[in-house]
């Protein structure tokens, strides 16, 4: 079974850094993934897709605060500076064919 | 500026049937594969189908497969998704995105505002 795990919240202080995880299951850890952002009331947007290499490419848009990495099956999404506007879910989803489109459970990012 | 507006969510009774639509513009529309994602209330996000760009190519997840019909018409810039058979668990926003591929990756580069399904006695 294809599964992707993220924490269910994360917290951090506004104008700081944080990383939030997703972590791919067992024997799928080289996928590649993809990164969006959802604030409550409105539809999701598109940040980025992260290669199984790490390398990623961003949504039109998407501010140099936030980047992505990989270290084995887990794959990290960082917002730098944090602002107001970043509080909201962050879900993580991969594509495969037999198993189609695999959402994580998101993760909803408190800026204190 | 690409922009989806989905619309047709509402109330209806286990059962009963729904049609969703969702209107594209800022871009070519046919030349875009379109999905279906749903987010039930405290959970996270499910696709629930897809059409390629000319209206071929469909796939359903097995939770929806034979109660839920997605179509598109490419002349009004609109993808549609019937739903019939409606359950409790069928209780979501329902999303629309224009899918694109990374390499090997699927995804969506654009979603919609969402309209919110209620499957309720």
């Amino acid at each position: 079974q294809f599964v992707l795990t993220q924490s269910p919240s994360a917290s951090a202080s506004l104008g700081a850094s944080v990383k939030l995880t997703c972590t791919l299951s067992s024997g799928h850890s080289g996928y590649a993934i993809a990164w969006h952002q959802h604030h409550p009331e409105k539809g999701p947007r598109f940040l980025m897709m992260v290669n199984g290499d790490g390398s990623y490419t961003k949504g039109d848009g998407i501010p140099d605060r936030f980047s992505a990495s990989r270290s084995g099956a887990e794959h990290y999404l960082t917002i730098s500076s944090l602002q107001s506007e970043d509080e909201a879910d962050y879900h993580c989803q991969t594509w495969a064919d037999g198993f189609h489109w695999v959402f994580g459970g998101g993760t909803r990012l408190t800026v204190l | 500026e690409v922009q989806l507006v989905e619309s047709g969510g509402g109330l209806v009774q286990p059962g009963g049937s729904l049609r969703l639509s969702c209107v594209g513009s800022g871009f070519t529309f046919s030349s875009y594969a379109m999905s279906w994602v749903r987010q039930a209330p405290g959970r996270g996000l499910e696709w629930v189908s897809a059409i390629g760009g000319r209206g071929g190519d469909i796939y359903y997840p097995d939770s929806v497969k034979g109660r839920f019909t997605i179509t598109r018409d490419n002349s009004k810039n609109t993808v549609y998704l019937q739903m019939n058979s409606l359950r409790v668990e069928d209780t979501a926003v329902y999303f629309c995105g224009t899918e694109r591929w990374f390499g090997g990756l699927l995804t969506l580069d654009y979603w919609g505002q969402g309209t919110l399904v209620t499957v309720s006695s």
